[in-house]
């Protein structure tokens, strides 16, 4: 089956810095790699996406990597700011896994003003 | 009412209670599950179903019961549960299974204490 690692665990940031969190995985056949942000006492909410046919995708400020060479994705935020303070987890989907999302343990993200 | 919504948002239970978690989604989709999620643990998948039906059981003990009458409705029936089964119970759903709809939608959650 698919295993995710997600790094770090912690990462604390100044406000209007840049913060970077990566993943890796583990299985080839992935395809599709989701982030999610999860606020305090709420479910977690898609943020960005990527599939395994591209290698990079923006969405405002922030953006998420593939390397599929090298099995491991990233995620970037940009000019971050207070309200961007939450857990962010990764996720892997197997090709004909049947939607079953394989997450990460998640990053506890700190902006500090 | 919009999104995934589930009830309750918290519950304590003894561990020869039964009760029921129940998560109910208005957007049309097809595909429902249940997840669980521990501290410093990454989110578990427990149940699956598409367009009523189990797809997927994640080797989830027997205390643990699905049940979804139909795509806009699942319940997930507790008892005689373990203290280590308290965490958030996270109900989510998709437009189905297949790789084009790969996006799921996320309820807030239930968070169980069991004493």
């Amino acid at each position: 089956g698919e295993n995710v690692e997600q790094h770090p665990s912690t990462l604390s940031v100044q406000e209007g810095d840049s913060a970077v969190i990566k993943c890796t995985y583990s299985d080839s056949a992935s395809n599709y790699f989701p982030w999610y942000k999860q606020e305090l006492g709420k479910g977690p909410q898609l943020i960005i996406d990527i599939r395994s046919n591209v290698g990079e995708k923006k969405d405002q400020r922030i953006a998420v990597t593939l390397n599929k060479t090298a099995k491991h994705f990233s995620l970037h935020i940009t000019e971050t700011q207070p309200e961007d303070s939450a857990v962010y987890f990764c996720a892997a989907v197997l090709t004909g896994g049947g939607n079953k999302l394989t997450f990460g343990t998640g990053t506890q993200l700190k902006v500090e003003l | 009412e919009t999104g995934v919504t589930q009830t309750p948002r918290h519950l304590v239970m003894g561990m020869t209670n039964k009760k029921s978690l129940k998560c109910e989604q208005h957007l049309g989709h097809n595909a429902m599950y249940w997840y669980k999620q521990s501290a410093k643990k990454p989110l578990e998948l427990m149940f699956v179903y598409n367009f009523k039906e189990q797809t997927e059981n994640n080797s989830v003990p027997s205390r643990f019961s699905p049940e979804c009458p139909n795509s806009s409705h699942l319940f997930l029936h507790l008892h005689t549960l373990q203290p280590e089964d308290s965490a958030l119970y996270l109900c989510a759903s998709s437009p189905g299974l297949a790789p084009a709809y790969n996006e799921q939608f996320f309820g807030p959650g239930t968070r169980l204490t069991v004493l």
